[in-house]
């Protein structure tokens, strides 16, 4: 069965920082890969997505995520963050061989401070 | 965005009833649904997808008798957790996806908070 590792459980940086969070998947075959935010007391929301084509995408609220085939890995980055973007951030995968079903990350919770 | 909405939000159970939750597509129409699991900290489980008119599929390790799926509508799917115990307590959470069955995102329910006392 496939899974999906993100790197850090907690991540906490200061406002104008730089973030990365790291996400690894294990799966041999063609994936649609995500990041989902959950901002306290909300939904998921995606942030991002890859199907196919330039594996630099470009998501919403200045998050970028770059899809690595060789390394198995879908990491997210923003340049600067803001206090806003504190929240926890899910990535996910899904097997095109597994209809929509998704894998999750266990989740990274990310704080800002002002 | 499409929206999917869940209800209740929040329930507060004695052990040993049922409850029952809701998942709605608001905009759209879903002949697929699926119901994950978030425990406190942890990530979200995929317990079951949800077939309009047909039988729900269970994950491995998902008692079906326990957490009983029915997809009457196209816009409507909801899981019944029967004899509720402590251990059940739980985020529950639904998503249905847009449009044909591959390559669209999915949309999320905003959780319901199940505490069995």
């Amino acid at each position: 069965a496939q899974s999906v590792s993100q790197h850090n459980h907690h991540v906490i940086l200061s406002e104008a920082a730089s973030l990365e969070l790291g996400c690894n998947y294990s799966y041999g075959g063609t994936v649609n890969l995500f990041w989902y935010v959950q901002y306290p007391g909300q939904h998921l929301q995606l942030l991002l997505k890859y199907f196919s084509g330039d594996p630099l995408v470009k998501g919403i609220k200045g998050f970028e995520a770059e899809f690595i085939k060789s390394k198995f890995s879908f990491n997210l980055r923003k340049p600067s963050v803001q206090w806003s973007d504190t929240a926890e951030y899910f990535c996910a995968v899904r097997p095109k061989a597994a209809g929509n079903k998704l894998t999750f990350g266990g989740g990274t919770r990310v704080l800002v401070k002002p | 965005g499409a929206v999917v909405s869940q209800h209740p939000s929040w329930v507060i159970c004695k052990s040993g009833t049922s409850v029952k939750i809701e998942c709605r597509s608001l905009d759209f129409q879903a002949t697929t649904m699926f119901w994950y699991r978030q425990f406190p900290k942890q990530s979200l489980m995929l317990m079951a997808t949800s077939n309009e008119g047909s039988k729900a599929t269970y994950e491995q390790g998902v008692e079906k008798d326990k957490f009983l799926i029915n997809h009457a509508s196209l816009t409507l799917s909801t899981l019944t957790v029967t004899s509720a115990h402590p251990e059940d307590s739980s985020f529950y959470i639904c998503s249905a996806n847009r449009g044909l069955e591959r390559d669209t995102e999915a949309f999320f329910g905003q959780g319901t908070r199940l505490t069995v006392v």
